[in-house]
């Protein structure tokens, strides 16, 4: 069966990195893209942008660009995401999701990301 | 970017009851290709998103005909009858129609 299996809960500083995992299972990985969708404590859902799995080649919403990082490990059928130089307003859940179409038909269970002198 | 405005916010509901949620967008969704990319999910408590309806109308696998979607342009409704337990959580509607993404501030089905 499909399914998405991210990495566990990380607690970091202001200004620490950090680098979540999204394994892929149950089908080709390069097939589909995948995209990362952010949800603060709370509140609703905020589309980061997408990778392509094929080409390797990542697309930001404005908001997300300069400090997060879309990554593949394709032989591992994995999917990164790096943000750099936390702040604050970065504690959220981050999802990643399988692009069908359009839409996200598979969805990780979610990383929650605190950030927290 | 496409503003996606549901509403209402918050929607009490008995059950076996039936409800509408309204998605509207600041902009036309329809897309180039013909589609037009407007998706509704629900979120769970403490759960990952799952998709129910795909391109305005089309219900994901497993999902069951009690969810209906319809709509055009710019102006979108979800309907659920008899309305069980399993469906209380937070909608959210999706364009993808438009670069970036974005979503519907969510519809909160809670019980009466």
């Amino acid at each position: 069966q499909i399914q998405l299996v991210q990495s566990g809960p990380e607690l970091k500083k202001p200004g620490e990195s950090v680098k979540i995992s999204c394994k892929a299972s149950g089908y080709t990985f390069t097939d589909y893209a995948m995209h990362w969708v952010k949800q603060a404590p709370g509140k609703g859902l905020k589309w980061m942008g997408w990778i392509n799995t094929y080409t390797g080649k990542p697309t930001y919403a404005d908001d997300f660009k300069g400090r997060f990082v879309f990554s593949l490990e394709a032989s591992a059928s994995t999917a990164n995401l790096q943000i750099s130089n936390l702040k604050n307003e970065d504690t959220a859940t981050y999802f990643c999701a399988r692009d069908y179409g359009g839409d996200f038909d598979y969805w990780g269970q979610g990383v929650m990301v605190t950030v927290s002198s | 970017d496409v503003l996606m405005t549901q509403t209402p916010v918050s929607l009490p509901v008995s059950l076996g009851g039936q409800v509408s949620i309204s998605c509207r967008s600041s902009q036309s969704l329809v897309h180039s290709d013909g589609n037009t990319y407007l998706h509704w999910y629900l979120q769970k408590p403490g759960q990952s998103p799952q998709l129910l309806i795909y391109r305005v109308s089309n219900r994901f696998s497993g999902v069951p005909d009690r969810f209906s979607g319809s709509g055009s342009g710019t102006d979108f409704t979800l309907k659920i009858s008899r309305v069980e337990p399993e469906d209380l959580g937070v909608y959210y509607c999706l364009q993808s129609t438009h670069f970036p993404w974005t979503f519907g501030g969510g519809t909160k089905l809670e019980l009466k």
